[in-house]
């Protein structure tokens, strides 16, 4: 059961610099999140999406934007990189709402800008 | 502002005791709390729920209570053993939907 996949799992970006983070479910899932984990901080949501077509703000969304075409993945673009968006990067999904069953995370990204 | 805190960054128990791991909020709308626990280089796994019509609920040797005049849960583990050692999060959402998320508690489990 490969559950959620990030790619890539790591990667160092220069200041201004552009990349998109892939995030692939294979659980028919209709909702997605983007968290990030900022070192000693707990998971912010970015973004997130109840279905195809379907987008919305999470606590810190500036400097990111998503999109979901497919129910399986939710790209996360980090447009004019910066310092401040050093951090680890989750993306999950459920199958409702009320995360009944909890979200099911990817392994993650970890994100360097220097 | 952090509205899900778990004030204690670590904590070391001895195998086959318990582990208490605390988690406090300060949003009273909160109605759907989370634990889940986080080994290195991988993402979170889901453990346990509780919604607020509720004040335990309990799956094996994990049990969640829930106090929400003081806003505070607490996740216990008995008896605790060595793979249990891993980063512990607690999450809160309004009805299910944003989930706020707590610093994280590192746990060590002695053996």
């Amino acid at each position: 059961n490969a559950g959620v996949t990030q790619t890539p799992k790591f990667r160092i970006l220069k200041i201004g610099q552009s990349m998109t983070l892939q995030c692939t479910q294979d659980m028919n899932h209709n909702y997605m999140y983007w968290y990030r984990q900022d070192p000693g901080m707990g998971l912010k949501l970015i973004y997130y999406s109840v279905g195809a077509g379907i987008t919305d703000k999470g606590e810190v969304p500036n400097g990111y934007n998503v999109s979901r075409s497919t129910t399986e993945d939710f790209p996360l673009r980090l447009e004019l990189a910066a310092p401040s968006q050093t951090s680890v990067y989750f993306c999950a999904s459920s199958s409702s709402t009320w995360g009944n069953y909890g979200y099911t995370f990817g392994s993650g990204t970890r994100l360097t800008v220097v | 502002d952090q509205q899900v805190k778990q004030n204690s960054p670590s904590l070391s128990v001895q195998e086959g005791r318990i582990s208490i791991l605390n988690c406090d909020y300060t949003n009273s709308m909160f109605d759907y709390f989370l634990w889940y626990k986080k080994y290195p280089a991988e993402g979170p796994t889901f453990l346990i729920s509780i919604s607020s019509i509720k004040d335990k609920n309990e799956d094996g040797r994990f049990t969640v209570f829930l106090n929400k005049s003081a806003k505070h849960l607490s996740l216990h583990i008995v008896p605790s053993q060595p793979g249990d050692s891993a980063v512990y999060f607690c999450a809160a959402s309004v009805s299910g939907n944003q989930f706020y998320f707590g610093t994280g508690t590192s746990l060590t489990v002695i053996p």
